[in-house]
């Protein structure tokens, strides 16, 4: 069975920072790029950053350029993102996600919330 | 970057009827490599999206063949054939041919009368 669990959401003020992590089992997590997407409440799906199987490649949508870092562990199956400066409109529920565009399956997790403010 | 749009935002269907919505690129989806990189995705309420089309019309495993995806370049249509209860929920469409970034569109609601 395929499973994604994200963690690490909650409340932070303005400014603050949050660490999540995506820890994966039941496919070939070495093997996909990984992605977080979010939804902020009553809003549609936004990319955040993706991260190639080796690390060699990283991508940010610009909003969170600079500010966000997306890492991974294969050793662990793990996917992580790290979050600072964090803004109001960060607020949303992080996805973790395979994002695949084309005939690989595509996976993604149950989300973790994010609250950002005061 | 390229701006998905969709029509209708929202969408009454009646159970055995028919129902598509539309997707629209700023920019041609064809990639260099020959491929069109538009998948559709199904949120139903209170769940994780679900990826339901690649490549414009492949189905992914375990999706109802009610489902269906066509179009090229900058057009694209998800149609179902005969709407369920359960396919209640939001329909996006997302772009992955010109990324960073990778784009969805502001999804469509989907509601039985």
């Amino acid at each position: 069975e395929v499973q994604l669990v994200e963690s690490g959401g909650g409340f932070v003020q303005p400014g603050g920072s949050l660490r999540l992590s995506c820890e994966t089992s039941g496919f070939s997590f070495s093997n996909y790029w990984m992605s977080w997407v979010r939804q902020a409440p009553g809003k549609g799906l936004e990319w955040v950053a993706n991260i190639k199987w080796d690390e060699s490649e990283k991508n940010y949508v610009e909003s969170v350029e600079g500010r966000f870092s997306i890492t991974r562990d294969n050793s662990r199956n793990s996917l992580y993102l790290e979050m600072n400066s964090l803004r109001a409109e960060d607020t949303a529920i992080y996805y973790c996600a395979t994002v695949s565009s084309g005939s690989s399956a595509d996976y993604w997790g149950q989300g973790t919330r994010v609250t950002v403010s005061s | 970057d390229v701006v998905m749009t969709q029509s209708p935002l929202s969408l009454s269907a009646t159970v055995g009827q028919p129902a598509s919505i539309s997707c629209k690129s700023t920019r041609t989806l064809v990639s260099d490599d020959g491929n069109t990189y538009l998948n559709w995705f199904q949120q139903r309420p209170g769940q994780s999206p679900r990826r339901l089309l690649y490549k414009v019309s492949n189905r992914d495993t375990g999706v109802p063949d009610r489902f269906s995806g066509s179009g090229s370049g900058t057009n694209f249509t998800l149609e179902i054939s005969r709407v369920e209860t359960e396919d209640v929920g939001l329909y996006y469409c997302m772009q992955a041919t010109h990324w960073p970034p990778i784009t969805f569109g502001p999804g469509t609601k989907l509601d039985i009368k």
